[in-house]
């Protein structure tokens, strides 16, 4: 089956430290992969997404390159800020399917 | 950009009633629309799947005669917490797709989930 494994959290950083959030996956096909962040108390909302390997997604500030080869899809931003602190899904959906598959979240923590 | 909704945002009930929480798509329709429960530690779980005109299809270990979903029309799911417990507090979360079109300028379907702000459910 597929699947999403993400790097154990909460990750705790310093303002404008470097991030990365490891995500690898496990699929049957050639899927899209996303990243979703929840701020605290809200729903989800898409971060970035790549569908295909070696594009690579980016929004605001952050990115992500679809590695095919390590079937991974690590998000990094360069300088963090107290406002990135929320969780971040790491998802694949395959073909033209509409269904998701979340990884289980990995908390954020930046101090001042 | 596309918008769902939820309501209510919280909400608290005595053990043994019922409680229905509203998902709307704003601006786009969806025939399939999701139903998360929220674990702390933030793991999110799939309960069901809702599907516009037909019956949700359930996740194993989710009690349909317990967590019932309607499917009203093409921009509203509804869940109904019924005989609710205190174990069934939670944070509750739906979503809706929307498919983007390519990738490249190849045409490739993808979709990508678009949730609501989740409802708190507190059953005392």
């Amino acid at each position: 089956g597929n699947s999403v494994t993400q790097m154990e959290g909460p990750v705790t950083l310093s303002e404008e430290a470097f991030l990365t959030i490891n995500c690898t996956y496990t699929a049957t096909g050639y899927p899209s992969l996303f990243w979703y962040v929840q701020y605290p108390g809200e729903g989800l909302q898409l971060l970035l997404k790549a569908t295909k390997a070696d594009d690579k997604g980016s929004n605001k500030g952050f990115e992500a390159t679809y590695r095919k080869e390590t079937t991974s899809f690590h998000l990094e931003k360069g300088s963090v800020q107290v406002s990135d602190s929320a969780v971040y899904f790491c998802a694949l959906t395959l073909g033209g399917s509409y269904i998701p598959t979340f990884g289980r979240g990995t908390s954020l923590i930046v101090h001042p | 950009g596309a918008v769902v909704s939820q309501h209510p945002s919280r909400v608290i009930c005595k053990s043994g009633t019922s409680v229905k929480i509203e998902c709307r798509s704003l601006d786009f329709q969806a025939t399939t629309m999701f139903w998360y429960r929220q674990f702390p530690k933030q793991s999110l779980m799939l309960m069901a799947t809702s599907n516009e005109g037909s019956k949700a299809t359930y996740e194993q270990g989710v009690e349909k005669d317990k967590f019932l979903i309607n499917h009203a029309s093409l921009t509203l799911s509804t869940l109904t917490v019924t005989s609710a417990h205190p174990e069934d507090s939670s944070f509750y979360i739906c979503s809706a797709p929307l498919r983007s079109g390519t990738s490249g300028g190849v045409p490739k379907p993808t979709y990508e989930q678009y949730f609501g702000p989740g409802t708190r459910l507190t059953v005392t």
